[in-house]
């Protein structure tokens, strides 16, 4: 069965570095997002990206937040200047294109997550 | 704002009992709340789902109940199994967008 994967399982970086996460979503999949979970907290949405675009994003993801798709097949998140609050569990999932009108209906898959630690 | 509150936080039930957890949503307009399991390091999965139409939805020993009027839902798991060990995620669509707002988790263990 096709997943999402994650790279790398477990980043520490210090305060103000910039780290990239990274993600490979499913080859067919056409919307993808980022969730990122603090740890004991609730998985909170981070964006949703569709067409080399974002289409959501909530209050979290300001500036110091990007996405890109680089290529045909990874999606990255940015984040320019680590504070120690972004210390959190990041998951990368992803959505089919079918059946896919906004308000759900749509299966979220998930990858194994990036744990992300700020010094 | 949009929130969806998850009850309890941890669950403990011997094998073979049933298991509840449930969910309370405040975007009345939501129209599709699934969960999803979560195992120790593992990614989430979706394991069940409910629409908005429909009052009660069952797969074998797991089965979610939908109340649009209180605006809750909840899973129930019956004749736990030790493999049933997990943390379960509720979640719930929010109108006119592609994100789902996620529940605070449950970590539901089941003893021997």
């Amino acid at each position: 069965e096709p997943e999402v994967t994650q790279t790398p399982s477990h980043q520490v970086t210090q305060m103000g570095q910039e780290v990239i996460l990274r993600c490979v979503p499913i080859s067919n999949h056409l919307y993808f997002y980022w969730y990122r979970q603090i740890l004991g907290q609730k998985v909170e949405f981070l964006v949703s990206f569709y067409n080399n675009e974002i289409s959501e994003k909530s209050e979290i993801f300001d500036d110091q937040f990007s996405v890109e798709r680089p290529d045909g097949s990874n999606f990255t998140l940015k984040i320019r200047s680590t504070k120690l609050e972004d210390s959190a569990m990041y998951f990368c999932a992803s959505s089919a294109p079918t059946s896919m009108g906004t308000g759900g209906g749509f299966t979220l898959h998930f990858g194994n997550g990036t744990r992300l630690t700020v010094t | 704002g949009e929130n969806v509150e998850q009850h309890p936080s941890t669950l403990s039930v011997q094998e073979g009992d049933s298991a509840v957890i449930k969910c309370t949503y405040s975007d009345s307009a939501s129209n599709y709340f699934p969960w999803y399991k979560q195992e120790l390091g593992k990614r989430p999965q979706l394991i069940i789902d409910i629409r908005s139409n429909v009052g009660e939805k069952k797969d074998q020993r797991i089965a979610v109940t939908l109340n649009k009027t209180a605006k809750h839902f909840s899973l129930h798991i019956t004749e736990t199994q030790p493999e049933d060990s997990a943390v379960y995620f509720c979640a719930a669509s929010i109108s006119g967008t592609y994100k789902y707002i996620f529940g605070t988790g449950t970590r539901l263990k089941v003893l021997a």
